[in-house]
């Protein structure tokens, strides 16, 4: 079944520099990929998705990279601040999985140093 | 708005107790699932459904049991509480367009 595997598991930052978290993919029918954030004491909400093609989505102040050639997917933060510290999960879902499911990866633990 | 809500928030039992978890979703969605998330395991999927009276057993089933009683809502049972089952649970739904899931914001549960 698909594995996915994230990367780093914790990152420390300062404010105004840049974050990049990583999964790999193994299943290469997966074609639905999601970036979720969870803040402290609250659920996951999305930030991004993207779907079955190479490509580069933005969003305020982050940039989202498929490729589906290497079977990873990126989260890009380009000038980071304080209010992006969170834990950050990214999703795939493969044309193989049942009922709706989603792959995620174990998360990334954001911490933006002001 | 889409709106997954979960109750209670919070739940302290001791070992061996009865807990039911309860979560309802207002977003039509057929596809409701149960995590648990844990430091160093990210989320794992415990049960889903795809309607009323469907059940899909997850990737960590064993003490758990779930049932859709309706579209809107979904139950998670814990009928013999171990403290290995202490952790933080959310609900999700989602629809069969995009498979966007939509989270709860979770309920803390304890086994002492």
């Amino acid at each position: 079944g698909e594995q996915v595997e994230q990367r780093p598991p914790h990152l420390s930052v300062r404010e105004g520099d840049s974050a990049v978290i990583i999964c790999t993919y193994t299943d290469p029918n997966s074609y639905y990929f999601f970036w979720y954030k969870q803040e402290p004491g609250a659920g996951l909400q999305l930030l991004m998705k993207v779907f079955s093609s190479t490509e580069i989505n933005e969003g305020q102040g982050f940039t989202v990279l498929l490729n589906k050639k290497d079977k990873q997917l990126s989260l890009n933060l380009t000038a980071a601040h304080p209010g992006d510290s969170a834990v950050y999960f990214c999703a795939v879902r493969n044309r193989g999985s049942a009922l709706g499911r989603l792959h995620f990866g174990a998360g990334t633990q954001l911490i933006v140093i002001p | 708005e889409a709106a997954v809500t979960q109750s209670p928030r919070n739940k302290v039992t001791v070992t061996g107790g009865n807990v039911t978890l309860s979560c309802r979703q207002t977003n039509s969605h057929n596809y409701m699932y149960w995590y648990r998330q844990d430091t160093g395991h990210g989320l794992r999927l415990i049960h889903y459904s795809y309607g009323a009276g469907n059940l899909q057993i997850g990737d960590v089933p064993d003490g758990y049991k779930a049932t859709r009683t309706t579209q809107e809502d979904f139950f998670l049972l814990l009928e013999l509480a171990s403290p290995s089952q202490t952790s933080l649970y959310f609900c999700a739904s989602s629809d069969d367009r995009d498979y966007e899931q939509y989270f709860g914001p979770g309920t803390r549960l304890t086994v002492l």
